[in-house]
């Protein structure tokens, strides 16, 4: 059981907008801000969003948002080479710990 | 350019020793905080430890008093040695730079295979 909640599986349309969703609570994500990971056919995860910081190189399709204990990783524009499992992880005080979501699958139809 | 490269996993008996070792490039390990993240086949990312710039460490519950996080400042290398090693520990483990936020990263590395297995 991970401490935050992701969607198993979300899917889309080339060209749609979708948004993954990553749910924890006042210890991690109400305090913390929040990293988003791409991960492609079980190959290194690649960092596509932490905090409001877009890494250099990845397309400004991918935004993120957060609201409370909820943070949102938004694809505007969805390509196909974005079909990936998605991760979140952030820190969680009253654990000591890092503490990543179970990943949302992400295919594009 | 920016980088990190892992190396040390393998084929290891139940109650045996490993030492991962990620090397990197580009930046200045000590720092950072910087972390091991592992995989195990088929499942999601889990977090194992932690080593902030001051020198502070943190570990996951499961590895906890197996698993010594350490960096070598001259080297700028980070390692991670695992000790009574379990079947449960078999995963691709991956270093990752924090990314200036808690509990966040923004480089990893390639990652590397350990199997704990007779």
């Amino acid at each position: 059981q991970s401490a935050l909640t992701q969607e198993a599986s979300v899917s889309g349309t080339v060209g749609q907008k979708v948004t993954l969703s990553c749910t924890g609570n006042s210890n991690n994500i109400g305090s913390y801000a929040v990293g988003w990971y791409q991960q492609i056919s079980h190959g290194a995860p690649k960092t596509v969003m932490f905090g409001n910081s877009l890494p250099s190189g990845i397309p400004d399709r991918f935004s993120g948002s957060k609201s409370g204990t909820t943070a949102s990783l938004t694809i505007s524009g969805l390509q196909p080479e974005d079909e990936a499992d998605y991760y979140c992880s952030t820190w969680d005080y009253s654990l000591s710990a890092v503490v990543f979501g179970g990943g949302t699958k992400l295919t594009v139809l | 350019e920016v980088q990190l490269v892992e190396s040390g996993g393998g084929l290891v008996q139940p109650g045996g020793s490993l030492r991962l070792s990620c090397a990197a490039s580009g930046f200045t390990v000590s720092s950072n905080y910087m972390s091991w993240v592992r995989q195990a086949p088929g499942k999601g990312l889990e977090w194992v430890s932690v080593i902030y710039s001051g020198g502070s460490t943190y570990y996951a519950d499961s590895v906890k008093g197996r698993f010594t996080i350490s960096r070598h400042n001259s080297k700028n290398t980070l390692y991670l040695q695992m000790n009574s090693l379990r079947a449960e520990d078999t995963a691709v483990y991956y270093c990752a730079r924090g990314a200036g936020i808690a509990g966040a990263f923004d480089i990893w590395g390639q990652g590397t295979m350990v199997t704990v297995s007779s």
